[in-house]
């Protein structure tokens, strides 16, 4: 069963650093989000990504995030200068069509910042 | 900003019972409704989603209530199985919106 892949699955970083977390999502889809998950809290729209270029982001996603399809199959989430409160899981979702909500999630990437 | 709330954070139901789960919504504009399943260590799962112009969506032993006076949704799983034992998370959309709010998820637990 096609499956949306996420690397890294943890990842530690000092405060101030850049990170890039990493998504394939599945190979025939063609919409593409970011959503995070900080521990305890309710799962959160950071971004959504269409037709190469951001349809839609949340008040979340400011100056210090960016996302970037480089190729046909990567998704990325590049944190310029990482924030302590940047701690999180980080969840890529696709899908195949027009919004169904119907998303499909990969397995997420845990950030730590310190 | 809890446009989504799940009250109960955690569940606990008998096996080969019913489970039911719970969530409110303020936002008048939502009109497309979705619990998502979550095991440890994986991404949110999609179950079954309802529109508004219905009030009920049934899929085997998911069965989706929503009432939209009460802004009001359940999500009803019977019997329950142990591998039902998940976070269940409801999530909710408006209109041509590609953003997904999600509740805060009710962790449930089947105990055989």
């Amino acid at each position: 069963e096609p499956e949306v892949t996420q690397t890294p699955s943890h990842q530690v970083t000092q405060m101030g650093q850049e990170v890039i977390l990493r998504c394939v999502p599945i190979s025939n889809h063609l919409y593409f989000y970011w959503y995070r998950q900080i521990l305890g809290q309710k799962v959160e729209f950071l971004v959504s990504f269409y037709n190469n270029e951001i349809s839609e982001k949340s008040e979340i996603f400011d100056d210090q995030f960016s996302v970037e399809r480089p190729d046909g199959s990567n998704f990325t989430l590049k944190i310029r200068s990482t924030k302590l409160e940047d701690s999180a899981m980080y969840f890529c979702a696709s899908t195949a069509g027009a919004f169904t909500g119907e998303l499909f999630f990969g397995e997420g990437s845990r950030l730590t910042v310190l | 900003d809890q446009q989504v709330k799940q009250n109960s954070p955690s569940l606990s139901v008998q096996e080969g019972r019913i489970s039911i789960l719970n969530c409110d919504y303020t936002n008048s504009m939502f009109d497309y409704f979705l619990w998502y399943k979550k095991y440890p260590a994986e991404g949110p799962t999609f179950l079954i989603s309802i529109s508004s112009i219905k009030d009920k969506n049934e899929d085997g032993r998911f069965t989706v209530f929503l009432n939209k006076s009460a802004k009001h949704l359940s999500l009803h799983i019977v019997p329950s199985q142990p591998g039902d034992s998940a976070v269940y998370f409801c999530a909710a959309s408006a209109y041509k919106n590609e953003k997904l709010t999600f509740g805060t998820g009710t962790r449930l637990t089947i105990i055989p």
